[in-house]
């Protein structure tokens, strides 16, 4: 079993759809960290949380350490949002992030 | 700031032959790592460096080696290059442990036949 788990692998919606992508881990954590990667293979962070919820634009990330779960929530989806998103942790002591497989996100129009 | 840097872009090799994937950051990043994607896995650490000096391996570091001389670059060799090493090439660079952003390079995209 991999100790990082997205869901779901593939996903589909229609412009302005509301959007959840979900992580979770098998391990204890320092920090989980949610990633972007475009079509032209480009990475990009888009959060890096320990607890909570974090916000930027039309993105919400949240955490649940106890449950060891995260949430990414993208509101108002937009074809531009079509991307592959990559949950990964860090774990403790060590400088290392373990990746999971990525969830593939088309939004059409 | 031109961020994390890779080149090539795009190789193709054959096998038995070596060649340096070149990765530099101007950010003043002392982490540096490098990663590799292959269909349905997540990203792979190869190697990775704490500072200039200082290289450590990662999950999958058979067939690569790395070197770090100054904070800027951190080069990945492969000595031999088998098709088993085909995949997609990330070089990534932080401020600090898994709990600071990351930020990644473009990616090289390698071809061994």
């Amino acid at each position: 079993k991999n100790e990082v788990e997205q869901s779901p692998q593939n996903l589909t919606a229609q412009e302005g759809e509301f959007i959840t992508i979900n992580c979770s881990y098998s391990v204890g954590i320092s920090a989980l960290h949610w990633l972007q990667q475009h079509p032209g293979g480009g990475i990009v962070s888009l959060f890096m949380l320990s607890s909570g919820k974090k916000k930027h634009g039309r993105l919400i990330a949240t955490i649940n350490i106890q449950e060891k779960h995260s949430s990414l929530h993208i509101t108002a989806s937009h074809p531009r949002d079509s991307a592959v998103y990559i949950c990964a942790v860090g774990a403790p002591n060590t400088d290392k992030l373990i990746f999971g497989t990525g969830t593939r996100l088309q939004v059409f129009p | 700031n031109a961020g994390v840097t890779q080149t090539p872009k795009f190789q193709v090799l054959k096998t038995g032959q070596s060649m340096t994937l070149q990765c530099a950051q101007d950010m003043n990043h002392e982490y540096m790592s490098w990663y590799r994607q292959d269909p349905g896995m997540g990203l792979r650490l190869i190697h990775y460096s704490v500072g200039a000096g200082i290289t450590d391996q990662g999950e999958v570091p058979n067939g690569y080696n790395v070197s770090r001389s100054t904070t800027e670059d951190f080069p990945l060799r492969l000595l031999s290059a088998a098709p088993s090493q085909t995949s997609v090439y990330f070089c990534a660079s932080s401020t600090g442990t898994s709990r600071r952003t990351q930020y990644f390079g473009p990616g090289t995209r390698l071809l061994v036949l």
